[in-house]
């Protein structure tokens, strides 16, 4: 089974600070997703990586597959980016395993 | 639609009583996926649609859970006699085609369940 460890576990940033989540699992995948939960539940795919690193705005998901590790940086951080960013990862199949989570609260 | 539908967004239920959750996948998505969150815990998989059949059932609890979909559209995830522990957030996914490589997952915003 695929251990999956967010870091950290949860992250008071100023606004315009730069934000770097960190997730590791243990187990080679050929998917790592990154989530954001806003308060009420609601969950969003922000990024799927299978290598290297994507951008979409001011979000930044890189992967090492080697490392077995991610990142996602946000830059620029705004109060509405406070959430809770979840990794989760699988292994050539529909399940997934999920990290707990890392909540961020960006203040004015 | 436009997203996935679930519903109800909220149910409070007597302990024993049977619950029923809906997921209205998004159009087109033949694989449909059920995730619990429970309180202080992370995501945790239940079951997976191809289409009306679900080849994993294995992140089922308890016999106590079962699911169906018709159609190969919606899903109903029942819950018989109800338990204080399976008070938690159910989440509905679908994506276009089954598997996780390739596939963006769209969540449904959840059916929060608490069990008085």
């Amino acid at each position: 089974k695929n251990e999956v460890e967010q870091s950290p576990q949860n992250l008071t940033a100023q606004e315009g600070e730069f934000i770097t989540i960190n997730c590791s699992y243990s187990v080679g995948i050929s998917a790592l997703h990154w989530l954001q939960q806003h308060p009420g539940g609601g969950i969003v795919s922000l990024f799927m990586l299978s290598s290297g690193k994507k951008k979409h705005g001011r979000l930044i998901a890189t992967i090492n597959i080697q490392e077995k590790h991610s990142s996602l940086h946000i830059t620029a951080s705004h109060p509405r980016d406070s959430a809770v960013y979840i990794c989760a990862v699988g292994l050539g199949s529909y399940q997934l395993t999920f990290g707990k989570g890392t909540k961020l609260s960006v203040i004015p | 639609g436009a997203g996935v539908s679930q519903s109800p967004s909220n149910k409070v239920t007597e302990k024993g009583k049977d619950v029923e959750l809906r997921c209205d996948p998004i159009s087109g998505h033949t694989a449909l996926y059920w995730y619990r969150q429970s309180l202080g815990q992370g995501l945790e998989f239940l079951i997976y649609f191809q289409g009306n059949s679900a080849p994993d059932k294995s992140g089922l609890p308890s016999d106590r859970f079962s699911a169906e979909r018709t159609g190969g559209s919606v899903s109903t995830l029942t819950i018989q006699r109800t338990q204080q522990e399976d008070s938690a957030v159910y989440l509905c996914a679908s994506s276009l085609v089954a598997g996780v490589t390739g596939n963006t997952i769209y969540f449904g915003e959840g059916s929060w369940l608490t069990v008085v």
